[in-house]
């Protein structure tokens, strides 16, 4: 069966250190690969778009790898603040016109 | 900018009640969409209304109707509301009609509870 997997439901890391949040995938080939950003009693916020093509896209303090060998996505955050507190959600398109396929989420604390 | 606004923003039934979700933006985006997020579930697609005039199922689409009344607005409708659909409702929108690579536009949800 199909399957998407960020790698914990919740993650903590102290301020200034570097997030590693991964998005592992099961049984699909996707063309695209987006990661989004959730705050609580918020809608998630785009934050990048990863290519099969690309192996690696940067925002800011923000980077984004994809591995379709091993069939995985990593999320960076460097130099991390509180302020990055939220959910972030991983999210593909297997192709074409299909709709978007989103993660469980994984729950990053920042503490300062 | 709006962006994609939700009405109401919370609402309780009891079982076996109807009720539309509104959603409407004003970015101009050709495609539209439904979600449910439950706690361990995730964002599951309900419908998607890949561009005006046409709509489509998508994960869980059993108990809902949908309505793209025009580019902007796209209702969604409990005709019998069940506890099973006690949850976060979001809309959302992105551009052209290919609805697979744009980036998601999503509103702040409604939260619906039905007793």
């Amino acid at each position: 069966s199909q399957k998407i997997e960020q790698n914990s439901e919740a993650l903590n890391i102290q301020e200034g250190k570097t997030a590693t949040l991964t998005c592992n995938y099961t049984n699909y080939s996707p063309a695209y690969l987006q990661w989004y950003r959730q705050d609580p009693g918020r809608g998630p916020v785009f934050l990048l778009l990863i290519r099969e093509n690309e192996k690696e896209k940067r925002k800011e303090r923000l980077k984004v790898t994809f591995d379709t060998t091993l069939k995985q996505s990593l999320f960076h955050i460097t130099a991390s603040q509180p302020a990055d507190s939220a959910t972030y959600l991983c999210a593909l398109v297997s192709s074409g016109n299909t709709p978007l396929v989103f993660g469980k989420g994984t729950r990053l604390s920042v503490i300062a | 900018n709006a962006g994609v606004t939700q009405t109401p923003k919370f609402q309780v039934l009891k079982t076996g009640q109807s009720m539309t979700l509104q959603c409407a933006q004003d970015m101009n985006h050709n495609s539209m969409y439904w979600y449910r997020q439950d706690p361990g579930m995730g964002l599951r697609l309900i419908y998607y209304s890949a561009s005006e005039g046409t709509t489509d199922k998508g994960e869980v689409p059993n108990g809902y109707n949908v309505s793209r009344l025009n580019k902007r607005e796209f209702s969604l409708r409990l005709e019998s509301a069940a506890p099973s659909q006690t949850s976060v409702y979001f809309c959302a929108s992105s551009e052209l009609n290919r609805i697979s690579n744009q980036p998601q536009h999503f509103g702040d949800g409604t939260r619906l509870s039905i007793l």
